[in-house]
Parts: structure tokens; C-alpha cells; sequence
């Protein structure tokens, strides 16, 4: 089974500065790593698919890089709403099964 | 805009069998570009997928949960349903249903569908305790 590594567990930044997160694999993946965002209270939302594809919607301040094992979501400017949890997620190719990772928590310093 | 809502019961037995449905509103359950999918986040933890059925109605489960868990669909209702049996403790959790899209990707003059899970309902927590 593959394992999602998140790092760090949480992010100490303040708004306009830039947040790099990490994620990496137990082995190598293809590009089925999507990324979310959760906020207390609600689900997660979809962030980037296919490592770098941005969902419909998703602010140009977020960008997603990687391949092989190492991933990484990039938030270039914090907004004040970028502070939440973030996952990422990948899939094996067959049979279908999808993990998470344990998650970064963004929190303003 | 489709959307997706949980709904079922809070509270189950240990040893019982936790039943929810997915209401599937603004669009067809019935398209071949969606799969649909449950995902559970026990309390101040992670997420944790537990599997996912096609329009066509294959289904395919997390290992761990293999045995225990059933995803059926019901078209005509627009909706569709987890089954997990033999609940204990640790199956207390949020419990979301998600639309799953396949999405087309090429790289390197291959193409392949990934699985995207695009919309997700509120959630329903589910208990388990005697």
C-alpha cells in the first residue's frame, strides 16, 4: 500500500508570505495527485488535480509541481482564507485506491 | 451546478450495520463521466477513502474495509448508498459523499482518465456506541 508523507505537520506564516507544502510517496506514483483544502466545518475542497491542473475556480496563487515521489503545493501570496488544512491525495492505477495524506495545517503566525 | 448530500442514520450499535444515502441533485446520476464515491474523517483526524462505484456499477473498495463495505446505486432515485457492516468504535466518523469525474490528461503523447473528486456533500456524522 502506498503511503502519503506530509510535511511540515503545520506552517507558521503570515498573510502575503509564500507557503510551500510538501507531500511524498512510499513509492513512485503517476500524476494522480490531487490536492485539498479543508476549513473547520467543511469539506474538503478540490485544489489542484493531476499534480499541477488547477480546479475550476482555484485563485492563481495556488500551483502544484512534482513527480516520481515528491510533490508540492505552492500558495505564492497567503490570503487571510488560505489558512486551513491542506491534503493530498493520489491513486493507484489498478485496482482503484485512492489515500490521503495526514494533512499541513496553515496557520497565521 | 450538481450537488451531493449525506443523509442517514447518527447513532448505530457496535456490531450493527451503518446505513447512508447520497442525494444526487442539479444533474444525472446516470452520466458515464462521473463516478460516485464515500470518503469518512473520524474525529480531529484525516481523511480516509472508502471506495467508489461507477456508472456502470462496479464497485471498488479500500482493502482495509474490503468484507464489510457495499456501494450500491439506485438511478431511478438519483442516488446511491454505503453499507458497512460489523460497525465498531473506530468506525465513528464525518462520513462525505463525493462526485468522482474523469478527467482526461496527455502527457508525453499518452493519454489517461484520472479521478477527480470535484464536489463533496456537508457530511453526516456517524456514531457508534451502545
Amino acid at each position: 500500500e502506498i503511503v502519503l508523507t506530509q510535511s511540515p505537520a503545520t506552517l507558521s506564516l503570515s498573510p502575503g508570505e509564500r507557503a510551500t507544502l510538501s507531500c511524498r510517496a512510499t513509492e513512485t506514483i503517476a500524476s494522480y495527485l490531487s490536492w485539498f483544502q479543508q476549513k473547520p466545518g467543511q469539506p474538503p475542497r478540490l485544489l489542484i488535480y493531476d499534480t499541477s491542473n488547477r480546479a475550476t475556480g482555484i485563485p492563481t496563487r495556488f500551483s502544484g509541481s512534482g513527480s516520481g515521489t515528491d510533490f508540492t503545493l505552492t500558495i505564492s501570496s497567503l490570503e487571510p482564507e488560505d489558512f486551513a488544512v491542506y491534503y493530498c491525495q493520489q491513486r493507484t492505477n489498478w485496482p482503484p485506491v485512492f489515500t490521503f495524506g495526514p494533512g499541513t495545517k496553515v496557520e497565521m503566525k | 451546478q450538481m450537488q451531493v448530500q449525506e443523509s442517514g442514520s447518527g447513532l448505530v450499535r457496535p456490531s450493527q450495520t451503518l446505513s447512508l444515502t447520497c442525494d444526487v441533485s442539479g444533474g444525472s446520476i446516470n452520466s458515464g463521466r462521473y463516478s460516485w464515491s464515500w470518503v469518512r474523517q473520524s474525529p480531529g483526524k484525516g481523511l480516509e477513502w472508502i471506495g467508489y462505484i461507477y456508472h456502470s456499477g462496479s464497485a471498488y473498495y479500500h482493502p482495509s474495509l474490503r468484507g464489510r463495505v457495499t456501494i450500491s446505486i439506485d438511478r431511478s432515485k438519483n442516488q446511491f448508498y454505503l453499507n458497512l457492516s460489523s460497525v465498531t468504535a473506530a468506525d465513528t466518523a464525518l462520513y462525505y459523499c463525493a462526485r468522482v469525474s474523469a478527467v482526461e490528461s496527455c502527457s508525453g503523447g499518452s493519454c489517461y482518465l484520472n479521478d477527480v473528486f470535484d464536489i463533496w456533500g456537508q457530511g453526516t456524522m456517524v456514531t457508534v456506541s451502545a
